[in-house]
């Protein structure tokens, strides 16, 4: 079966720099996504990698190794509007998107 | 302003009463689905289509249909919904996936409440 995990939930302090990691197991990959949702709202854009190394920007920048079918999305000079939810999601060899359920990240002052 | 807009953004209902969850954009997106998010589940996708008349099942489209009639809109039916459909769901739009990072745009979601 396809699976993607992140850990549920992660703690950082304001100005701190956080790293979420997701692992995958997919049918195939056409492509890693990360989303940041905040509660009660729609999930919104953050990057995408299709090649192994690091995507750079501004305070975001997110890693892929496709051997290890790992990726993680580091967050530097950590705000207290980066509390959020961040979803990792991969596209399969059907172009579909399976979702992991994301880590809830927060941010303490 | 490009944008994916649902209707309504709340709902409660009871049991067996037939609704439509409208979606509609306006980026002239190939690609929409459907999906529904629960605590500790994630995004799972319902319905999609890759155009016009065009639907495709996802992962759990049991007790729900679609219709893909115009570019735009991909109206969610729940023909008898049941409280185990109680969720939050979100519709998304993209231009074909390819080999480009065609990120989902999403509407808002709809909170629905099935008694």
């Amino acid at each position: 079966g396809q699976n993607i995990d992140q850990p549920t939930e992660m703690t950082a302090t304001e100005g701190a720099i956080v790293q979420i990691n997701c692992t995958y197991q997919t049918s195939g990959f056409n492509g890693l996504f990360w989303y940041q949702q905040h509660a009660g709202e729609a999930p919104t854009f953050l990057s995408y990698n299709v090649l192994d190394g690091l995507e750079e920007k501004g305070r975001f920048s997110s890693f892929l190794s496709r051997s290890k079918g790992y990726s993680y999305l580091l967050l530097k000079e950590l705000q207290m509007k980066d509390s959020a939810s961040y979803l990792c999601a991969v596209r399969d060899s059907n172009y579909q998107l399976i979702w992991g359920a994301g880590t809830k990240l927060i941010i303490k002052p | 302003e490009a944008q994916v807009t649902q209707n309504p953004r709340y709902l409660i209902t009871v049991t067996g009463k037939k609704l439509t969850v409208t979606c509609s954009q306006n980026m002239n997106h190939e690609y929409m689905s459907w999906y529904r998010q629960d605590p500790g589940l994630g995004l799972r996708q319902i319905y999609y289509s890759m155009n016009v008349e065009v639907t495709d099942k996802g992962d759990v489209p049991e007790g729900y249909k679609v219709s893909r009639k115009e570019k735009r809109n991909f109206p969610l039916i729940l023909e008898s919904p049941s409280p185990n459909q109680t969720s939050l769901y979100f519709c998304a739009s993209s231009p074909i996936p390819g080999q480009g990072g065609h990120e989902q745009f999403f509407g808002p979601g709809t909170r629905l409440t099935v008694l």
